[in-house]
């Protein structure tokens, strides 16, 4: 099935720095979601997005809308031990149809050395 | 307000033997969709229900799996005759939006993780 174009697949950072991943699709998204995945258990949504070009925060995370429609990315800053995890992207295609599912990223993995 | 309460958390089962996973969605959804993760893999759609229908099963294996969301009571992910290769995590999600409403936020339960011998 369609999938979303997630990267990078997996990083390994000194707590403090900022982290940059991103999600880009062929087709136009009409809603993008960043949702994270602690070891062991199920994702929570982080940030949802409706609009193109929308910026969006939650706490130290931003998430932006690309104004193609076609991509998001989500920034961490001032990286904690407690952000590691898996970060996925979903997206809502525009495409006609009352069938639209997610479509899914394949995450990114996050490591935080303290 | 509970959040999506899936059992069991952890189920080992023996190749043939059928595996039974429940997912009660937050309270005033109607809405509940199973995905499947394997290990170091992202999340992969199987089935979309509403009450007592179901509404997208593109995602789900034509043998064997089964779902079902009743009038009363959790929905149910059946998993008749397990082999190895159904060794995953198995997450319901739901949602008090249709699929394709404007939304499309989803809320995760904790997962339940089937490990066949």
């Amino acid at each position: 099935g369609q999938q979303l174009n997630q990267s990078p697949q997996s990083m390994f950072i000194q707590e403090g720095e900022d982290v940059s991943m991103n999600c880009t699709s062929s087709s136009i998204f009409n809603t993008w979601l960043w949702y994270k995945q602690d070891p062991g258990e199920g994702p929570v949504l982080l940030i949802a997005l409706y609009k193109a070009g929308e910026l969006t925060s939650n706490g130290r995370l931003t998430a932006q809308f690309g104004i193609t429609r076609k991509d998001s990315f989500l920034n961490i800053s001032a990286s904690i031990p407690s952000d590691v995890g898996i970060y996925f992207c979903a997206g809502q295609s525009s495409n006609a149809g009352n069938n639209r599912k997610l479509i899914w990223g394949l995450g990114t993995s996050l490591a935080v050395n303290p | 307000n509970a959040g999506v309460m899936q059992n069991p958390r952890h189920l080992v089962r023996r190749r043939g033997q059928e595996a039974r996973l429940r997912c009660s969605p937050m309270k005033g959804h109607s809405h509940v969709y199973w995905y499947r993760q394997l290990p170091e893999e992202g999340l992969k759609f199987m089935v979309y229900l509403q009450k007592e229908n179901i509404i997208d099963e593109s995602g789900m294996p034509k043998e064997r799996f089964s779902a079902e969301f009743p009038k009363e009571g959790p929905s149910i992910l059946r998993i008749q005759q397990v082999v190895r290769g159904d060794s995953a995590a198995y997450f319901c999600a739901s949602s008090p939006f249709r699929q394709g409403a404007n939304t499309g936020e989803l809320f995760f339960g904790e997962g339940s993780r089937l490990t066949v011998l």
